[in-house]
């Protein structure tokens, strides 16, 4: 079974558009994250959630939200989207007592 | 704040031989440190950490890494590099307490000579 499993793991969409990714953890973890890796393979937080506090990166766009329905899942939304966008997002969760963090395979957006 | 140095953006070896990443890290108390290996279109696997006691941990697939307070380093090394080695590497921290997040270096690909 798949840890950490991310839908799609590829998404190719016109700019302008709205789009979803979807994350789910099956490891019990409290902590979800969404980071995303450019085009230079540089890997950036986003936010981390759980069930008590989400927490920010400043630098993201507020056209980007982490929706949790319940503690196994954190999904991204992304609205108006933009080329700049284009990346490959990665969810990832842990323990946090643990502070392991196990990450999906990817999903590779790319915006046209 | 925390920042992560790797030096080399691409390490060339040959099979057989001695594989050396280096990663220096910036923070004002010592951090968790990982390295973490990703695959070609694959996700991140996390190859092994330190967060404290002996400074030399040993992870998967033969590798292992050395802390070094006074150096503010945390190189990865594996005796004999093989072909399935071939990859990117990822060095990274993350603060001993509060928000667990973790800040990356800028990888290091590694390719493996036959």
């Amino acid at each position: 079974d798949t840890a950490v499993s991310q839908t799609p793991k590829y998404l190719v969409t016109q700019m302008g558009n709205d789009k979803s990714i979807k994350c789910e953890q099956n490891l019990g973890h409290d902590t979800m994250y969404w980071y995303k890796q450019d085009s230079k393979k540089f890997l950036k937080i986003m936010f981390s959630y759980n069930n008590k506090e989400l927490i920010i990166n400043e630098t993201v766009p507020n056209r980007f939200s982490p929706k949790s329905p319940d503690k196994a899942h954190l999904n991204l939304h992304i609205n108006s989207l933009e080329l700049g966008d284009s990346a490959v997002y990665f969810c990832a969760s842990s323990q946090d007592r643990d502070r392991d963090i196990f990450f999906g395979q990817g999903t590779r957006l790319t915006v046209v | 704040a925390q920042s992560v140095t790797q030096l080399g953006s691409h390490v060339s070896v040959s099979e057989g031989a001695l594989v050396l990443l280096r990663c220096n890290y910036s923070s004002s108390v010592p951090p968790y440190l990982f390295w973490y290996v990703q695959y070609p279109n694959q996700g991140l696997q996390l190859l092994l950490k330190y967060t404290t006691g002996a400074t030399l941990v040993k992870g998967i697939n033969g590798f292992e890494a050395e802390f070094k307070k006074s150096e503010t380093s945390f190189h990865l090394t594996k005796p004999s590099a093989h072909m399935s080695d071939a990859a990117e590497y990822f060095c990274a921290v993350s603060r001993r307490t509060g928000a667990n997040n973790l800040f990356f270096g800028t990888g290091t690909r590694l390719t493996v000579i036959p």
